[in-house]
């Protein structure tokens, strides 16, 4: 079964300071993982996906297949981070998306 | 260009009520989904589409639950009759492969 698991439902920061959004995963072949954003009053977008090794608004992803984690990372935090989060995985072969929970990220200023 | 396109963006009902969905899916889209997100969950896929054809329906409750794509383009997603658990936000996704999904901006439901 696939399952995405992210601990943390909110989290709170400073601006400037290192922020870190936890997802683990269930899976037994090779996933590939995602993070999608949803911003105050807009869509759900995609972030970045690990495959693109990409950083995007200045976000990183790491896949630990060994931790089978997928941990968002910014060293920075900017207040127009401030949204909610969603790690999200696809199987191999497969098509659908299964979602985590969440994470509401708040940056302080 | 456009985005995904929903309607309506609210809508409350009582229950054992019927409901409709509409997605108009960005031009030229082959995928479809429609997910239901409830409070304070991840979004959570009922049904994909690959043109007009049902790819995975596996978690869409199909004796209230129904939803077609009769020219392959728009969808509707219909509830008869509601459950107040089916209060939730509806997405609805499209994609030109199996690559990024692209969401509408959903309809919010409660069910009385």
């Amino acid at each position: 079964a696939q399952r995405v698991t992210q601990p943390e439902k909110l989290l709170s920061v400073f601006k400037g300071a290192p922020v870190e959004l936890k997802c683990n995963y269930s899976y037994s072949g090779s996933p590939e993982l995602f993070w999608y954003v949803q911003y105050s009053r807009q869509r759900l977008q995609l972030l970045l996906r690990h495959i693109s090794r990409e950083s995007i608004k200045g976000f990183t992803a790491d896949l630990n297949k060994g931790e089978t984690s997928f941990h968002l990372k910014k060293p920075f935090a900017q207040e127009e981070d401030s949204a909610m989060y969603y790690c999200a995985l696809k199987g191999q072969g497969a098509q659908k998306l299964v979602f985590g929970q969440g994470t509401r990220l708040t940056i302080n200023p | 260009e456009a985005g995904v396109a929903q309607s309506p963006r609210y809508k409350i009902i009582e229950k054992r009520q019927s409901v409709a969905f509409w997605c108009n899916p960005i031009s030229g889209h082959a995928t479809l989904y429609w997910y239901q997100q409830i409070l304070g969950q991840g979004p959570k896929l009922l049904i994909q589409f690959q043109n007009n054809g049902v790819v995975d329906d596996s978690q869409l409750p199909k004796d209230r639950f129904s939803a077609e794509r009769l020219k392959g383009v728009d969808s509707t997603l219909k509830i008869q009759p509601a459950k107040l658990e089916d209060s939730a936000v509806y997405l609805c996704a499209s994609s030109p492969t199996q690559e990024t999904q692209y969401f509408g901006p959903g309809t919010r439901l409660l069910v009385l």
